[in-house]
């Protein structure tokens, strides 16, 4: 068990470009979480996978932002077209679901800044 | 709807003095509720959760919570501070049915003194 793993890091773009963020969860794990955190605030759930469906999408998740989860392994969330509202800490989760016991072990995140 | 709410944006305590971070909830059931802590630039690490099968929850690094459902709070303790302690806290309830998504407060900043 090596924990949730995020890549990159950080990541500093120009607004109008694209990137794209992978997320590895924790391995047997079949849920899998995006949260959005901005400076001084909690996460703000964003989506996600059971498996490799994508069950739900907040209203925070705009046309401009997509996430795949194939194969139910790894995930990506992309943002096309970023704007400097986009610079946020972007935090993956995964959790094995199992009723009232389910619980979400985070990665470290991916810092975006949307220059 | 669910959701929490930390009092407190900021607390400070000096090195040995008691830890207080406060939470209530609002849920018409029973909730699922968590404490996170979490690290400079790192990401949120699990420290304690309350699924309804004790009141008072033991989690780690000392911390403790207990779930108060006549005053819909789920206040975080540790009885004696330590350095390492500083860093934000997060409660968090887990949304109703199937989806599991958390819900979180907007987070205690833990100042701790020498």
């Amino acid at each position: 068990d090596t924990g949730v793993s995020q890549n990159p890091r950080h990541k500093i773009t120009k607004r109008g470009q694209n990137v794209t963020f992978r997320c590895d969860p924790i391995s047997e794990h079949n849920r899998l979480y995006w949260y959005r955190q901005t400076l001084g605030q909690g996460p703000e759930f964003l989506t996600y996978f059971q498996n490799e469906a994508q069950l739900e999408k907040s209203r925070l998740l705009s046309d401009r932002f997509s996430a795949e989860r194939p194969k139910g392994s790894f995930s990506t969330l992309e943002i096309q077209r970023t704007e400097q509202g986009d610079s946020a800490m972007y935090l993956c989760a995964s959790s094995l679901l199992a009723g009232q016991a389910e619980t979400q072990y985070f990665g470290p995140g991916t810092r975006l800044l949307v220059l | 709807a669910q959701s929490v709410t930390q009092l407190g944006s900021h607390v400070s305590v000096s090195e040995g003095a008691l830890v207080l971070l406060r939470c209530n909830y609002s849920s018409s059931v029973p909730p699922y509720l968590f404490w996170y802590v979490q690290y400079p630039n790192q990401g949120l690490q699990l420290l304690l959760k309350y699924t309804s099968a004790a009141t008072l929850v033991k989690g780690i690094n000392g911390f403790e919570a207990e779930f108060k459902k006549s005053e819909t709070s789920f206040h975080l303790t540790k009885p004696s501070a330590h350095m390492s302690d500083a860093a934000e806290y997060f409660c968090a309830v887990r949304v109703l049915g199937n989806t599991g998504k958390l819900i979180f407060g907007q987070g205690t900043t833990l100042q701790v003194k020498p």
